[in-house]
């Protein structure tokens, strides 16, 4: 099964400033990577597919980059609305897997 | 607008199935992958098998000799079994759509939370 590891658990940033998450895969999955978005007691929301590709809807502070083992969530200034638990996962391989989630905080 | 509703019963006993059905509205079940995740509370994602529409199916290994996945095309629904359960599968339990092989899950359906206790 293929691990992935995110980081920070926890990251606190201010309003319209740059936030960087990470994500780490224990062995190569390609450009096969996905990021959401989960707030508290909602579903999760798929944000980036492809590694860097934005889903419908998404605004553009959200970018996504990096291939094989490596990965970077990228929101360009903070809104409000983006203080959120973030989650990457793989579907290069079976099973399917998630990071543990990056907390962003205010 | 593609909708995902999970039903089923919010309060298992220990030892006994959990069963979930996803009622699928806005999308035809047909050339698509659809899944079950859970959430234990306060906890990451697990990601627990998918069936595709003519009925193949993929599980997560740590739960393969005790799950079920299937499809019904004609009510354009899913479902999730889960036999022998534990405290341990206490989770909310999302079902969700994978629209090509490689993919993510982009539309989800709310989530229910089933708690397993006496």
């Amino acid at each position: 099964e293929i691990v992935m590891t995110q980081s920070p658990a926890t990251l606190s940033v201010s309003l319209g400033e740059r936030a960087t998450l990470s994500c780490r895969a224990t062995q190569s999955v390609s450009s096969n990577l996905a990021w959401y978005q989960q707030k508290p007691g909602q579903a999760p929301r798929l944000l980036i597919s492809g590694a860097s590709t934005r889903a419908t809807d998404i605004p553009a502070r959200f970018s996504g980059s990096g291939s094989g083992t490596e990965f970077t969530l990228t929101i360009s200034s903070l809104q409000s609305e983006d203080f959120a638990v973030y989650y990457c996962q793989q579907y290069n391989d079976w099973p399917r897997s998630f990071g543990q989630g990056t907390k962003l905080e205010i | 607008q593609v909708q995902l509703q999970e039903s089923g019963p919010g309060l298992v006993k220990p030892s006994e199935t959990l069963s979930l059905t996803c009622t699928v509205s806005g999308s035809f079940i047909s050339n698509y992958y659809w899944n079950w995740i859970r959430q234990p509370p306060g906890k990451g994602m697990e990601w627990i098998g998918n069936v595709f529409y003519s009925g193949v199916t993929n599980y997560n290994p740590s739960l393969t000799s005790r799950v079920t996945i299937s499809v019904d095309t004609s009510k354009n629904q899913f479902s999730l079994k889960l036999t022998s359960v534990t405290a341990a599968d206490t989770a909310v339990y999302y079902c969700a759509r994978v629209p090509s092989y490689y993919y993510g899950f982009d539309y989800w359906g709310q989530g229910t939370l089933v708690t397993v206790s006496s």
